[in-house]
């Protein structure tokens, strides 16, 4: 079965590191990009950015660009989403979802982590 | 940048027709994907490619565009229907990705 899967949910405090990850299984995971979508509390899908594990190629939202960093290590099948300084308004349902090419569709998903950022 | 525009709701009774529009600029010229996310659950394609059915989604979902709309249209809607529905293009002009803010179906 092809799937990913993502790290359980964060409690942590403003200025707070983190680095969340996503990890494929059941395909190749080079062959497909992995994408970051943010979800806040009773609100819509907003996307922060998109990796290529095969290359390292990086997207990023003009909304996101310098808060957060994406990166994938493709010998363990692997993508992150890193914040080097968390704020309360990072509260929110983080997944990711693969698609075979930037302007494919995301056609599976990650279950989501839940990071609350609260002092 | 791009922008997609979703009504915030839409109601519709038992074996009914829904009909969820999306617009954007000359949004016919672009590949428009559709997503049903059920609460506490993660989005789930249901319409990719403007109009083509992924495995396992029931020919009730159907989708078009044209000119500056796609629409999402579901037919004999059922109680399971009731959803988040977000449309999503990709915009070569700026390489990001783009969401509709999200259209909350309701099944009376």
């Amino acid at each position: 079965e092809e799937q990913l899967v993502q790290s359980g949910s964060e409690v942590k405090k403003p200025g707070e590191s983190l680095r969340i990850s996503c990890t494929g299984s059941g395909y190749n995971f080079a062959n497909y990009w992995i994408g970051w979508v943010r979800q806040k509390p009773g609100k819509g899908l907003e996307w922060m950015g998109i990796i290529n594990p095969g290359d390292s190629d990086t997207r990023y939202s003009p909304s996101f660009r310098g808060q957060v960093t994406i990166s994938a290590d493709k010998s363990i099948s692997t993508a992150y989403l890193q914040w080097s300084s968390l704020k309360a308004s990072d509260t929110a349902i983080y997944f990711c979802a693969r698609q075979q090419e930037v302007m494919d569709p995301k056609d599976n998903w990650g279950q989501g982590t839940l990071v609350t950022v609260s002092s | 940048s791009y922008v997609l525009t979703q009504p915030p709701s839409v109601s519709v009774a038992p074996g009914e027709t829904a009909s969820i529009s999306c617009g954007g600029n000359n949004i016919g010229s672009k590949n428009v994907h559709w997503y049903q996310q059920k609460p506490g659950q993660a989005p789930l394609l249901v319409i990719y490619h403007d109009s083509d059915r992924p495995s396992g989604i029931p020919e009730r979902f159907s989708g078009s565009n044209a000119g500056n709309a796609a629409t999402l249209t579901i037919n004999s809607v059922e109680a399971g229907d009731e959803a988040d529905y977000y449309c999503q293009v990709w915009d070569s002009y700026n390489d990001h990705v783009v969401f509709g803010g999200g259209t909350k179906l309701t099944v009376l």
